[in-house]
Formats: C-alpha cells, structure tokens, sequence
C-alpha cells in the first residue's frame, strides 16, 4: 500500500492563481482530511469528508475548496491564491469505525503565494 | 469543543536524558488522545494512542505516555532521549469526527 499520496510536493504561485493539491489514499478510508500547518499554529483543519458525496467545513475553509467523487480521492481547490495561503498543506485518513482510529498522513504540499 | 493545551513550544534535552513533553487536554466526554511525531519535511506519524483500555500507554521508539483523568493530562516521556528523537511533537483529540491538535512542541536533543 502506498498509504496516502499527495501531489504536488512544493509548488510557488501567484497572487490571484488557482490551483488544485491532489490526494489519493490506497486504505479503503472513509474519512478524509485537508490541515494547514503554519509555523508555531500547529494544524489547522480546512475541510473534511466522511464519505464519498459528503464534505464539511472544518475550522479555515475560507478560500478553499472541496470534493469528494471517489473513497479514494479528495483534492483541495485554491480559486485565488493569496500571500496568507502560504503554507504546508497536508492530507490524511482514517477509517470510520470509532474514535480511536488514528489518521495517516500524507507527506505534504509546500505552497508559497507571492 | 474539545481541544489541547501543549506547554513549551521548545524543549531541550540532552542525549540520554528524560523527554518529558507535556499535554493537557479539555473535552466533556471520555477522551480519544494521540500522540504524533514529525520529522522534518515530512508528514505526521503516530507514535501512541489512548483507548480507555490501560492509563500507560506504550508506542514506538520507546516512548510512553500516561492518561490522568484527574489532571486532565497526556504527557509523552521517554526514558533516554537519542538524537533520532529530534522532531515536532503534536498532541491530538478526537470527537469522532475531527481530531483536533496541539500547537506542537519541538524537541531538540543535545550530543
């Protein structure tokens, strides 16, 4: 298994561009994940989906987007990128079963705006 | 909402040392508590969970951590500290649903 993929690893933009950060998990997960880590915040939930069809705003979604068409895919979708979505974007999983079931994380995107 | 509190940003140990990371963590309901470790450019990894099943919770790389009700706390130790520990150190809740993190604590370790 190749666990949780992501894609691209670092990519710079413009001001005002978009983009879409890819994610794709192999585990068969229900759940899925977008975080923002900025230094000394910690990670900071975007948006999450707990099925195919199904998304939910997490606690930044301002200025992103979602969906989720397969179990496996669930990318993030930046219309205008501004200066404060510089940031390390990552993705994660877990299986619905309970609470104690931890996420797997993928590896991480490194956006820079300018 | 539930959420966790880690105190120090930054803690520094010398090899062979005690790592002792501290968490505390405010939820209403029997709490689903997670450690995680990141290395640098990289994503996160799960060092320990709290199930309910024993409050001493053992993980990988010989770290442990113990669930206090009464303090409210999480605290990651590790008995003597080797210079492949170094990394960011989150402590996470869950609801269910989502899980929500720590601010992170960043553990350097000294030859």
């Amino acid at each position: 298994n190749a666990g949780v993929t992501q894609t691209p690893k670092f990519r710079i933009l413009k001001i005002g561009q978009s983009m879409t950060l890819q994610c794709t998990q192999d585990m068969n997960h229900n759940y899925m994940y977008w975080y923002r880590q900025d230094p000394g915040m910690g990670l900071k939930l975007i948006y999450y989906s707990v099925g195919a069809g199904i998304t939910d705003k997490g606690e930044v979604p301002n200025g992103y987007n979602v969906s989720r068409s397969t179990t496996e895919d669930f990318p993030l979708r930046l219309e205008l990128a501004a200066p404060s979505q510089t940031s390390v974007y990552f993705c994660a999983s877990s299986y619905v079963a309970s609470s104690y079931n931890e996420q797997f994380f993928g590896p991480g995107t490194r956006l820079t705006v300018l | 909402a539930q959420s966790v509190t880690q105190l120090g940003s930054h803690v520094s140990v010398s090899e062979g040392a005690l790592v002792l990371l501290r968490c505390n963590y405010s939820s209403s309901v029997p709490p689903y508590l997670f450690w995680y470790v990141q290395y640098p450019n990289q994503g996160l990894q799960l060092l320990l969970k709290y199930t309910s099943a024993a409050t001493l919770v053992k993980g990988i790389n010989g770290f442990e951590a113990e669930f206090k009700k009464s303090e409210t706390s999480f605290h990651l130790t590790k008995p003597s500290a080797h210079m492949s520990d170094a990394a960011e150190y989150f402590c996470a809740v869950s609801d269910g649903n989502q899980f929500y993190f720590g601010t992170g604590t960043s553990l350097t370790v000294i030859p």
